[in-house]
C-alpha cells in the first residue's frame, strides 16, 4: 500500500479564497483523522470519521472549516474563506478497524499539506 | 537519526498511585515536545505542549518536564484514576515541522 496520500503537498493562497485539502486513507482502514500542526500549538485534532461518519468535530476551530468523507477512500477538509491564521501543516491519518486494535492504536500519518494564506 | 523512545511500553497501577511515564529523544535540537493521550477508536488528544525554551508544563493532575540536554521528558500523573487508562504518546517536533512519535505507554489504572 502507498500509505496515506494527501494533496496538495503545498498550497499558497490569498486571504478570502477557498482551500480544499484532500486525503486518501490506507485501504481497509475505517478511521480517518484530520490534524493541524503549528509551531505554537503543536498537533491538534480537528475531526475524525469512522466508517465515513463524522464522530467528533469538536476540534474544528470555526464554521469556516468543514470536512467530508463521501466514501471510504476519500476525504476533504475545506476552509472557506481562508485567513492568514489558518496557515499550518494539515495532516490526515488513518487507522485500522477497532476490532483489530491490540496493544496500541496505531495511526498512519500522511505527509501533510503545508498551507500558507497570505 | 531522530528517534523517540518511551518506557515502559505498558504499566498497570492501582487507583490513587502517582506515576511517571518516560520519553527520550536522540536529537536534542527539538522545537517542542508534546504529550498525547490515545483512547481506542479515537483521535490523539493533546495533553501538554512544552516549547524548547520551557522546562515544564502543568495541567490539573498532569505535569510534564523537559530536559533537552539529556534528551528526556517525563509525564507525571498524580492520584491516578481508572479514567486515566489509555495509551500515552510523546512526540518531538523539529524545526522542519517533522514530528517523531514514540511507540507509546499503555497505562491501566485498576479500581
Amino acid at each position: 500500500d502507498a500509505g496515506v496520500i494527501q494533496s496538495p503537498r503545498h498550497e499558497v493562497t490569498e486571504m478570502g479564497q477557498e482551500v480544499t485539502l484532500r486525503c486518501k486513507p490506507i485501504s481497509g482502514h475505517d478511521y480517518l483523522f484530520w490534524y493541524r500542526q503549528t509551531m505554537m500549538r503543536g498537533l491538534e485534532l480537528l475531526i475524525y470519521f469512522n466508517n465515513n461518519v463524522p464522530i467528533d468535530d469538536s476540534g474544528m476551530p470555526e464554521d469556516r472549516f468543514s470536512a467530508k468523507m463521501p466514501n471510504a477512500s476519500f476525504s476533504t477538509l475545506k476552509i472557506q474563506p481562508s485567513e492568514p491564521r489558518d496557515s499550518a501543516v494539515y495532516f490526515c491519518a488513518s487507522s485500522s478497524p477497532f476490532w483489530e486494535m491490540k496493544s496500541t492504536d496505531t495511526q498512519y500519518f500522511g505527509p501533510g499539506t503545508r498551507l500558507t494564506v497570505l | 537519526k531522530q528517534e523517540v523512545t518511551q518506557i515502559p511500553a505498558a504499566l498497570s497501577v492501582p487507583e490513587g498511585e502517582n506515576l511517571v511515564l518516560n520519553c527520550s529523544f536522540t536529537d536534542s535540537a527539538i522545537y517542542n515536545l508534546q504529550w498525547f493521550r490515545q483512547d481506542p477508536g479515537k483521535g490523539l488528544t493533546s495533553l501538554l505542549l512544552i516549547q524548547s525554551s520551557q522546562r515544564e508544563q502543568t495541567s490539573g493532575r498532569l505535569n510534564a518536564s523537559l530536559d533537552k540536554s539529556s534528551g528526556r521528558s517525563t509525564l507525571y500523573i498524580a492520584a491516578s484514576q481508572p479514567g486515566d487508562s489509555a495509551t500515552y504518546l510523546c512526540a518531538a517536533t523539529y524545526n522542519n515541522n517533522d514530528m517523531r512519535f514514540g511507540a507509546g505507554t499503555r497505562l491501566t489504572v485498576k479500581p
